[in-house]
């Protein structure tokens, strides 16, 4: 069974905090994701990586950067945390399709 | 136009009937669709994958797709109330990238 793992199920930061997201997956798959999930909104994808040190942009990718230094883990960074991140905050992996979700991080910034 | 449309519910149905969730997609391209599953405060588990014009069965889960209308759609038979949760319908687009569109999801209950 592919396993995600995100470090963290619940996270809570103050306002310009910067703030690091992991996630870590098991099945040497080429690529992972960042989505935030929002009541109404469904998921957005905020990054994507097909490689180790590679990175696109998603949809909604302001506010955030990510790392991928080695294939296995895909951080996510919020440069200066703000209310609005406030969120659900999911990883996934893949080798070709389909995705493989973590758990998810409830991030909540005050 | 949204590129992945699900009707947001909540749909309604007693044990043991059929729920029918569907899906409408907005890229004539899109060559792949799931379902997910995704219980209140956890994180979307596949259910269905479906890749080619048709029915797709697996246990009590049917998924459909047709093409030429653009529509996918997922059939629970035998409802239990443990199938209450939101069911999402995601599509790889045409992209190049192993990227899914996501639609916001149905919710589905199911009463005993």
């Amino acid at each position: 069974d592919v396993k995600v793992t995100q470090s963290s199920r619940y996270l809570v930061k103050r306002t310009g905090e910067k703030v690091f997201l992991e996630c870590v997956q098991d099945m040497d798959h080429e690529n992972m994701f960042w989505y935030r999930q929002d009541p109404g909104l469904g998921l957005r994808l905020i990054y994507f990586s097909y490689d180790v040190k590679m990175k696109e942009k998603g949809d909604i990718p302001e506010g955030y950067s990510v790392s991928r230094e080695k294939k296995e883990r895909f951080s996510l960074i919020l440069e200066s945390a703000s209310t609005n991140q406030t969120s659900m905050y999911l990883c996934a992996s893949s080798a070709n399709q389909p995705q493989h979700f973590g758990d998810g991080t409830r991030l909540s910034i005050l | 136009q949204k590129e992945v449309e699900q009707n947001s519910g909540p749909l309604s149905v007693p044990e043991g009937a059929i729920a029918s969730l569907n899906c409408t997609y907005s890229d004539r391209g899109s060559q792949s669709f799931f379902w997910y599953r995704q219980y209140s405060g956890k994180s979307p588990e596949l259910i269905m994958s479906i890749y080619s014009n048709g029915d797709k069965e697996d246990g009590r889960f049917t998924a459909q797709l047709n093409k030429a209308s653009q529509y996918v759609s997922l059939l629970i038979r035998d409802s239990q109330p443990s199938d209450s949760a939101t069911y999402l319908c995601a599509v790889g687009m045409n992209t190049g990238f192993q990227k899914l569109v996501f639609g916001t999801g149905t919710r589905l209950l199911v009463s005993p």
